[in-house]
């Protein structure tokens, strides 16, 4: 599987956007980049997911860079409620290979 | 729509006796997908299913795991004998067929083997 590398953790002030960073250098054409955040003492939640455009749905926004090599998840303003692990995570969209492989994520701390 | 149903929520039990914690897929979702979750390794998968046949199970740790999935509404990952080091929170997700579509995770279980 093509890996993910994400910050450890990171701040960010409540109202205002946060930028979650993913970089996937060894992204190949069938994979779809998929984000996931799992609050605490709960299951992951999807988040949002793209090929190559930008997507963007009433959680998030995601930014995919024109090489494909790095995207950047975006809450426009962060609550306290986004507290969470955030995942970046890259699926082969080929038929029949259903597996997401969870890394470490990006724990984000909202300050009030 | 319900979401992803996992029973029970927690689960105590003592070393050495089978365990058995039960899923229920969304209705319509054709993939299931059995997940482990403890401190040390993070979100591992165990197996998981399309259109009810098992397809990857490399993720199951040893002979003690086995999953199945009856039908399309059900499905039941068993532990026996169990140890202290299976202890963990156990997630089952289902998902649509399609590109188009994410993975949702049910609340879990939290499995205590003591």
């Amino acid at each position: 599987d093509a890996k993910t590398t994400q910050p450890n953790s990171m701040e960010s002030n409540e109202e205002e956007p946060v930028h979650l960073p993913c970089n996937h250098s060894t992204i190949s054409g069938t994979d779809y980049i998929h984000w996931y955040r799992q609050l605490p003492s709960q299951g992951p939640e999807y988040v949002i997911h793209g090929l190559t455009s930008n997507v963007n749905n009433r959680m998030a926004s995601l930014a995919i860079a024109e090489d494909r090599k790095s995207s950047t998840l975006i809450l426009h303003r962060a609550t306290l409620r986004d507290a969470a692990v955030y995942y970046c995570i890259l699926r082969d969209g080929d038929f029949g290979n259903e597996k997401l492989t969870f890394g470490t994520g990006t724990r984000l701390t909202i300050i009030p | 729509d319900a979401g992803v149903i996992q029973s029970p929520r927690h689960e105590v039990t003592e070393m050495g006796q089978e365990v058995t914690l039960r899923c229920k897929p969304i209705s319509g979702h054709n993939s299931l997908f059995w997940y482990r979750q403890t401190m040390m390794r993070g979100l591992e998968l165990l197996i998981y299913f399309n259109n009810n046949v098992p397809i990857d199970d490399s993720g199951m740790p040893e002979d003690r795991f086995s999953a199945k999935m009856p039908n399309a509404s059900f499905s039941t990952l068993k532990i026996q004998p169990s140890e202290p080091r299976d202890s963990a929170v156990y997630f089952c997700a289902s998902r649509r067929g399609g590109t188009g579509y994410g993975y949702t995770f049910g609340s879990g279980t939290r499995l205590t083997v003591v």
